[in-house]
């Protein structure tokens, strides 16, 4: 069974530092690793998506994987009360019609 | 804009009484796919499909159908809906299976 683990949290940091979320992944086959912010009640939208060892920075966010390890995760620098969400890290494998698999989430609590 | 559109937001039905959530999208994307997401059990997939008339099993498959006559949409249908299908639902598209997938609103169906 493929899984993707998150630490569900709450992930509680104060406005301005920066917000660290973990995933794991049991497949090491998987090519395509995404991380999605998602508001209570709100439909998943995406972040980052990760393909290659090492880091990947867009804005205050930093997507960084490691195959070897099969860790990936994401920084949130600078974090903002509008970054509390619940993030979905997500993984899909090589094959043709693998599905993306989703970690149950890590709910983040950003306090001003 | 590109977007996924499901349709209703929300529904209540009772036991037994068929419904069809439906899902569009305008991307021409190959891919499509239903999701569940249930407290404490996160995003888990129902059906996908690869392409047009090509469809097959998710993780969850049981007292769902699904049908992909046309490329845009991929309608999700309980023929016979029972209380533990109450779940907030989701339609996802994407170019491939393992690109980004986008997502529709959310269907929030409640089965008395």
């Amino acid at each position: 069974q493929k899984e993707v683990e998150q630490n569900s949290g709450p992930l509680s940091v104060p406005e301005g530092a920066i917000a660290s979320l973990n995933c794991t992944y049991s497949d090491r086959g998987s090519q395509s690793f995404f991380w999605y912010r998602q508001y209570s009640g709100k439909s998943p939208e995406l972040i980052m998506f990760i393909y290659s060892n090492g880091d990947k920075e867009d804005g205050r966010f930093t997507a960084q994987l490691n195959k070897a390890s099969q860790y990936v995760s994401l920084l949130i620098r600078d974090s903002q009360p509008s970054d509390s969400a619940t993030y979905l890290c997500a993984v899909n494998g090589r094959q043709a019609g693998t599905a993306l698999i989703f970690g149950k989430g890590t709910t983040l609590s950003v306090s001003s | 804009e590109a977007q996924v559109t499901q349709n209703p937001r929300y529904l209540i039905t009772v036991t037994g009484k068929k419904l069809t959530v439906t899902c569009s999208q305008n991307m021409n994307h190959e891919y499509m796919s239903w999701y569940r997401q249930d407290p404490g059990l996160g995003l888990r997939q129902i059906y996908y499909s690869m392409n047009v008339e090509v469809t097959d099993k998710g993780d969850v498959p049981e007292g769902y159908k699904v049908s992909r006559k046309e490329k845009r949409n991929f309608p999700l249908i309980l023929e016979s809906p029972s209380p533990n299908q109450t779940s907030l639902y989701f339609c996802a598209s994407s170019q491939f299976s393992n690109t980004e997938a986008f997502f529709g609103q959310g269907t929030r169906l409640t089965v008395v």
